[in-house]
Order: structure tokens, then sequence, then C-alpha cells
């Protein structure tokens, strides 16, 4: 069974850093894409980023570029997001996401539960 | 960024059928945006519904479908049931990398 189980969520300050953590179970992690999916009190769902297999690319929503950075440990199955110089907008529910490609068509087949972080102004 | 639009809300009644739609007001969707539709109620992760060239996910009813219509990607319910109430989110891909999901779209059924 996959689970992904995201962790580091909490209060902080705004221009304050935060390291938000997913541990990957159920399938072979270092085979898939892997991303940050944000969705802010009462608002929609909002990518932030995503990071090949090997980590050797990444790629980020422009509002976070320069602030988030991911990075990933395959030998510990793990998906992580720094977080630095955060703002009151950075405020939501952060969920991991695992993607899947079939006939040249990606999607996210797997969610975790999400962990929240609070940016306090 | 670029701004995918679904309707913010829509109703259907039980047994009726209900098409939500996910546009790019700049152009058209096509089968290169991959697009990919979700699920969620509140206070829960999404649940994705359509995976991949209009198929759908393993474990989702068949009375849910995707295509692409009229340059916009579409989810359609057919036969609508209560535990349809929920919020409808679309994926598209936007090229170099990036990924947008449309605003969301709030279904009741009632």
């Amino acid at each position: 069974e996959v689970q992904l189980v995201e962790s580091g969520g909490g209060l902080v300050q705004a221009g304050g850093s935060l390291r938000l953590s997913c541990a990957a179970s159920g399938f072979t992690f270092n085979n898939y894409w892997m991303s940050w999916v944000r969705q802010a009190p009462g608002k929609g769902l909002e990518w932030v980023g995503s990071i090949k297999q090997d980590g050797s690319v990444k790629n980020y929503v422009d509002s976070v570029k320069g602030r988030f950075t991911m990075s990933r440990d395959n030998a510990m199955r793990s998906l992580y997001l720094q977080m630095n110089g955060l703002r009151a907008e950075d405020t939501a529910v952060y969920f991991c996401a695992k993607w899947t490609l079939s006939n040249n068509w990606y999607w996210i087949d797997f969610w975790g539960q999400g962990t929240l972080v609070t940016v306090s102004s | 960024q670029t701004v995918v639009t679904q309707e913010p809300s829509l109703s259907v009644s039980p047994g009726g059928t209900v098409t939500l739609t996910c546009g790019l007001p700049s152009g058209s969707v096509s089968s290169s945006n991959q697009p990919s539709w979700y699920q969620q109620t509140p206070g829960r992760a999404p649940r994705t519904l359509i995976c991949g060239t209009n198929t759908r996910c393993s474990g989702v009813p068949d009375r849910f479908s995707g295509s692409i219509l009229e340059n916009k990607a579409a989810l359609t319910i057919t036969g609508a049931q209560a535990d349809d109430d929920s919020h409808y989110y679309c994926l598209l891909f936007m090229g170099s990398g990036g990924w947008v999901f449309g605003g969301g779209t709030k279904l009741t059924v009632l």
C-alpha cells in the first residue's frame, strides 16, 4: 500500500524558515517524480514544485522561486521542502504527492494527508 | 502565472448529468496539457479521478469520465450521487516543467 506521510509543519513567524518532510512507502520511491502541493485555508490547490527521480531537475511555481528548495533522499525514501523567507501568504496545508507516467501522460496518483504551515505576521 | 478557469460552482440533481470544464483564457486545452482531475472534500486529501488519456483511476466509479471538449478539458458525471457533492480540480501542464491547478468547482448535488 502506498503511503505518504508529511511532517514538520507548525507555526513560524514571517521571515522564518521551516523544513517539511515526506516519508514514502509502498512503492519504489526512486522511480517517480514527486511534488509538493499546497492549499491555503478556504482556497484551492496550488502546485508548489516537482523534483525528478534523481533530484537533478526541480521546478517551482514563481511565487516560491528563490525561497523554497525541494530535495529528496532516495536511500531514506524521503522528500523534503526547505522553506525560507516565509510570508503570511505561504500559510497552507502542504501535501506530498507522487506522480506516475503512462503513455506519455503524467498525473498525481497518490497524496499524503498534509501538514499545516502557519506563518504569523 | 497562468490562469486555469473552472466554473466556481455547479449543481446537479441526484441521477442527473453534469459536465465540469477546465479552460485556458489565452488558448485551447489539448492533450499536450495532460489534463487530470481530482476530487476533494473539506479537510481531506485530494483523490485522483481521471488519470491520463481520459482514463478513470483505479477504484473510480464509471459514472465519472474525462474528455477534451470544445478546446477545454471536461469531467462528466453521469448519474450523480449524493457522495459526489464535493470540490473538483483540474490540473494542466503548462510547459517548462510547470503545472497549474484550476480554481476548482464546488459541485452541489440536490
